[in-house]
């Protein structure tokens, strides 16, 4: 099955730099990548994703680039807050026997932005 | 808030016992899937179902089963209840194969303590 491993698994930065998170899979079959973002106590939610057409993908602050060949991801956030303080799940998504896109997640990565 | 909803929020149990979490999907949504997430295993999917009908099948044990009802809404069955089960449990919804059925909205969760 699907692998996904993520990298850092924890990150400390300071206010205002940038923060890079990444993954790497296994299946070439995959070919949807949701980012979610998770605070203490709360619900995954999904910040940002690509599918396997596109190479970069962004959104104000947050940006995320695929490369297919080598199989990895990453997550981008410039100009980091306190805010962003939390737990980012990276996924990577195929079909599976039912016709639905079933996630393997990332094991996280806890983001500190510290003031 | 992602439209998804989930209860209990908490529950508190002792082994052995059986407990049913539910869930509600976004309105219009026909996919419904159950993750657990534990500090060891991470985020991991359980099982899906679209529309009534079960779809794909995840890391979910024997003990545990799932059901999605006329209106939607699904039931996770834990039974014979271990200590290693105390966890958080997420269901999320997506549209289907008819829309966008890749991205997928959580719930607030159930956290399951199993004394």
């Amino acid at each position: 099955g699907e692998n996904v491993e993520q990298h850092p698994s924890t990150l400390s930065v300071q206010e205002g730099d940038s923060a890079v998170i990444k993954c790497t899979y296994s299946d070439s079959a995959s070919n949807y990548f949701p980012w979610y973002k998770q605070e203490l106590g709360k619900r995954p939610q999904l910040i940002i994703d690509i599918r396997s057409n596109v190479g970069e993908k962004k959104d104000q602050r947050i940006a995320v680039t695929l490369n297919k060949t080598a199989k990895h991801f990453s997550l981008h956030i410039t100009e980091t807050q306190p805010e962003d303080s939390a737990v980012y799940f990276c996924a990577a998504s195929k079909v599976g026997p039912g016709g639905s896109y079933i996630p393997t997640f990332g094991r996280g990565t806890s983001l500190i932005v510290h003031p | 808030d992602s439209g998804v909803t989930q209860t209990p929020k908490h529950l508190i149990t002792a082994t052995g016992q059986r407990v049913t979490l539910r869930c509600s999907p976004r309105s219009g949504d026909l996919s419904v899937y159950w993750y657990q997430q534990s500090l060891d295993q991470g985020l991991q999917f359980l099982i899906q179902y679209y529309n009534g009908e079960e779809r794909a099948k995840g890391n979910i044990l024997e003990r545990f089963s799932a059901q999605q009802f006329p209106d939607l809404h699904s039931e996770l069955n834990l039974s014979s209840l271990e200590l290693g089960d105390s966890a958080l449990y997420f269901c999320a919804s997506s549209v289907g194969p008819q829309g966008d059925q890749e991205t997928q909205y959580f719930g607030p969760g159930t956290r399951l303590l199993v004394l």
